[in-house]
């Protein structure tokens, strides 16, 4: 298996509500990311697991929060988000730079979240 | 910091005729390089990287540490090369990549 899988495809949501965003991957990759993609816009790195400890937390809002309960899934906790959160919102995964070998980063094919 | 610009938001070229795709960086180390691609309806992938000097799909991208550039090039561009192409760079030691802003490739029939 060599797809990172994320569920759910879509997510609409009030700005009062909880939810979490799935993502899975059964490369024994070692490394995952949230990134944020805004329309026109290149992905933006939010958080990057390694071994699953949290490792980078780019200055993310605390309404977004990471958990990676095992090695092959990451989830991401919303709470009380705000409209301009809205985005799709990208996971992957990789070997970590420190294991050598080949590192390439496969992406989920994103959660589109729309928060209004 | 890092910074990785990609001076072409759109760029459109007819079938056949050859294409570059522009990427250039800063930073102060030893990066790695990358072409991501993002076909219509699918998720990002990669295309290729600079330590692996392949050619895939037709395309190449040579590390320029002179002029810190990595463009992609291609001779004979196809229909099917229509995507939006992001160039990456990883810190030396760092997993995470950081992207360029993007470029749109239209390949005109």
């Amino acid at each position: 298996d060599t797809e990172v899988t994320q569920t759910p495809k879509h997510l609409v949501m009030g700005m009062t509500n909880k939810k979490s965003l799935k993502c899975e991957q059964h490369m024994g990759h070692r490394a995952m990311y949230w990134y944020k993609q805004k329309a026109k816009k290149p992905p933006e790195l939010m958080f990057v697991y390694s071994y699953e400890k949290l490792s980078i937390n780019e200055s993310v809002p605390s309404r977004f929060s990471p958990e990676c309960p095992n090695s092959s899934l990451l989830n991401l906790h919303l709470h009380a988000l705000q409209p301009e959160d809205s985005a799709l919102y990208l996971c992957a995964s990789s070997r970590l730079v420190s294991s050598g070998g080949d590192n390439e980063q496969f992406f989920g094919p994103g959660t589109r979240l729309t928060v209004l | 910091a890092q910074r990785v610009t990609q001076p072409e938001k759109l760029l459109s070229v007819f079938k056949g005729a050859p294409v570059e795709l522009k990427c250039n960086y800063s930073y102060s180390g030893s990066p790695e390089l990358f072409w991501y691609v993002q076909y219509s309806r699918q998720r990002l992938q990669l295309l290729l990287r600079h330590i692996s000097r392949e050619s895939i799909k037709g395309f190449t991208a040579d590390l320029n540490k002179g002029e810190t550039s990595f463009h992609l090039k291609k001779p004979f561009a196809q229909e099917e090369d229509s995507a939006m192409y992001y160039c990456a760079l990883r810190k030396a030691g760092a997993n995470n990549l950081f992207f360029g802003t993007g470029t749109r490739l239209t390949v005109i029939p």
